[in-house]
């Protein structure tokens, strides 16, 4: 049973259009995160999700912004994607924030012609 | 913060041999984790380990918290294991911090 869904698998935007990518689980899971990754890299965190609060880390860019409308999904938008901005986008969720297991969701993989 | 390194960077075997991957962290933790990447992508979690040993059928993990680091066994190798292994702990802000992985290759 899949707990952790991403919807597109693959996606394909042009330079500055804009793009959302989703995420929804079936968990329960307080807390929802976005990771980006690209090749032969560790992901790195854009932000995360407990609850209603939002958490964003220092370094990323105002291009990428997110949205929890309930506890089942989070969307990811990117206002206007750059070259640089093609990678996979993970999503993951945990029951608490750090002291628990992360479960990842199988990514989109994003392509900015 | 943190520091995680992981070893060895590549790591290429037989099928049906066996291998440790290390996990080195430069402060004390709470939690830690070990993750498969398949070769499409997905990220599996294999372990939740701050401490102790644990086994999942062929494969195993040992964290050694007083000492810092972090071990994964994979016994009998086989070609589905391919992919990186990524070691990851928490930090002061209770994120992931995660380690440059071990990309491991199988052959038949």
């Amino acid at each position: 049973d899949a707990m952790v869904i991403q919807n597109p698998r693959y996606q394909v935007t042009q330079f500055g259009k804009p793009v959302t990518l989703s995420c929804s689980q079936t968990l329960n899971h307080n807390v929802m995160y976005w990771y980006q990754q690209k090749s032969s890299q560790a992901p790195k965190l854009l932000f995360h999700y407990y609850d209603k609060d939002f958490n964003n880390e220092a370094d990323t860019p105002d291009n990428f912004q997110s949205r929890r409308p309930n506890t089942s999904f989070c969307f990811l938008d990117i206002r206007s994607p750059g070259l640089g901005d093609a990678a996979m986008y993970l999503c993951a969720t945990s029951r608490l924030a750090g002291l628990d297991t992360q479960y990842f969701g199988p990514g989109t993989r994003l392509t900015v012609l | 913060g943190i520091q995680v390194e992981q070893s060895p960077p590549d790591l290429i075997l037989q099928e049906g041999a066996n291998s440790t991957l290390r996990c080195n962290f430069s402060d004390s933790v709470n939690n830690l984790q070990w993750f498969h990447q398949n070769p499409w992508g997905q990220l599996i979690n294999l372990f939740y380990i701050p401490s102790g040993t644990k086994q999942n059928g062929r494969l195993s993990a040992t964290t050694v918290a007083t000492e810092r680091y972090s071990l994964l066994y994979i016994s009998s190798s086989q070609t589905t294991d391919s992919g990186v292994y990524f070691c990851a702990v928490v930090g002061s802000n209770y994120q992931l911090i995660w380690g440059a992985g071990t990309k491991l290759i199988i052959k038949p």
